[in-house]
């Protein structure tokens, strides 16, 4: 059975950095894009980025190109979105996927709340 | 980046009912487009593939269509537990974008 089991919630104040995880299992997990997306309190989905676990090609989108930065460790089968200097408007649900064939979206963690609030 | 414009916003129907949610691309995206069902307080899931191919063991109450920019969701006979938010997904070009959702209710 596919699972991605993401960290726990966190409340951050701005300035601060902050690492959640995520992690896999029930596959093989160097061969599937592992992607990261943003959803704002009460907003939609905005996908931020991926990585590919084998080579640790990544790829960011525009918007979030420079604002965090995606990593994998494939020796422990996980996922990283990592902040160096976090805002108030970071405050969101994140959740990660795997995405099959790059394109879908088929399986999810079950999101990590970051609260950043001075 | 392409956007995704899904309408309505929101909608209110009864259970038994046929919901139609549309989805318009700003440019051609041929059938590249995935449909996702977000239940309150709960990750999204993945409904529907390459426009119109149903993920594995979703029900046959919910389907696809379109090509091109304009693209249709419809729930056959609307249920209690389909109250979601649902979003469009494009992956013709990079970045991979969702349109803004469609909050589906029980009148």
């Amino acid at each position: 059975e596919v699972q991605l089991v993401q960290s726990g919630a966190e409340v951050k104040k701005p300035g601060e950095s902050l690492k959640i995880s995520c992690e896999a299992s029930g596959y093989t997990f160097a061969n599937y894009w592992i992607g990261w997306v943003r959803q704002m309190p009460g907003k939609g989905l905005e996908w931020m980025g991926n990585i590919y676990p084998a080579d640790s090609d990544t790829r960011y989108s525009p918007s979030f190109q420079g604002q965090v930065t995606i990593s994998a460790d494939k020796s422990i089968t996980t996922a990283y979105l990592q902040w160096t200097s976090l805002k108030a408007s970071d405050t969101a649900m994140y959740y990660c996927v795997r995405q099959r064939n790059y394109i879908e979206l088929d399986f999810w963690g079950q999101g990590t709340l970051v609260t950043v609030s001075s | 980046d392409i956007q995704m414009t899904q309408s309505p916003s929101s909608l209110s129907a009864s259970v038994g009912d046929r919901v139609t949610i549309t989805c318009q691309a700003s440019q051609d995206i041929s059938k590249y487009l995935n449909w996702y069902q977000q239940k309150p307080g709960i990750a999204p899931k993945l409904l529907i593939y390459d426009a119109s191919t149903l993920e594995t063991g979703v029900p046959s109450r919910f389907s696809g269509s379109g090509s091109g920019t304009d693209f249709t969701f419809t729930i056959s006979s609307l249920q209690p537990e389909d109250i979601a938010t649902y979003y469009c997904q494009q992956y013709d070009k990079f970045p991979l974008m969702f349109g803004g959702g469609t909050k589906v209710e029980i009148k």
